[in-house]
């Protein structure tokens, strides 16, 4: 399968602890996104990065959330501290060409605050 | 207001109607107007990728854009229950990494 990966699908944990997300995109793609998605909602833009470079991050991203693509491959998303209104499914995208031109999304993590 | 509206829906047609997906926008920066898919528990997938005004057909699927109107819509045709899923707008400009999704809009088509 040569598409995005995510991992893990799933997380629960409680409050106050500190989760990790992985994303694994299209091998020829240097840009990856970050973006947060609740339920009934459309996705919420995080981050995104061209090669190894942060280039944008959203309000959003408070000083809790960190994403980092060492090496301009995977990626990174860590919450510390968490707390239940960070309940939502996590997804990372990828592309190649143009900014924004054809995003190719994973499946997600979901993440579950307790 | 939010940048993008999109009626939520939940739309449910029988099967072989048009179904008509409409997204409305304030912002004239937007350049870049997209229709993703989004089927239950998976990451959406591109349909349509647009930067012009006027029509794009693809098989059953016809992305609209009106710039002026700023409206942008998404017809499908001979809609089939594998179409049923969540239908999501989304909108960008050449100055930033972020899509603006709509709320998306939920079809179900019935056998």
């Amino acid at each position: 399968d040569t598409g995005v990966s995510q991992d893990p699908r799933h997380k629960i944990t409680k409050r106050g602890q500190n989760v990790t997300f992985r994303c694994d995109p299209i091998s020829e793609h240097n840009r990856l996104y970050w973006y947060r998605q609740t339920l009934g909602q459309g996705p919420e833009f995080l981050t995104y990065f061209q090669n190894e470079a942060q280039l944008e991050k959203s309000r959003l991203l408070s000083d809790r959330f960190s994403a980092e693509r060492p090496k301009g491959s995977f990626s990174t998303l860590e919450i510390q501290r968490t707390e239940q209104g960070d309940s939502a499914m996590y997804l990372c995208a990828s592309s190649s060409g143009q900014l924004n031109e054809k995003l190719f999304f994973g499946s997600g993590t979901q993440l579950s605050v307790l | 207001q939010k940048e993008v509206e999109q009626d939520p829906g939940p739309l449910s047609v029988p099967e072989g109607a048009i179904v008509s997906l409409n997204c409305t926008y304030s912002n004239s920066a937007f350049q870049y107007f997209m229709w993703y898919r989004q089927y239950s528990r998976k990451g959406p997938e591109l349909l349509m990728y647009t930067y012009s005004s006027g029509n794009k057909e693809d098989g059953r699927f016809t992305a609209q854009v009106d710039k002026s109107s700023k409206y942008i819509s998404l017809f499908i045709r001979d809609s089939q229950p594998s179409d049923s899923a969540t239908y999501l707008c989304a909108l960008g400009s050449s100055n930033t990494g972020k899509l603006i999704f709509g709320q998306g809009t939920t079809l179900q088509v019935k056998p």
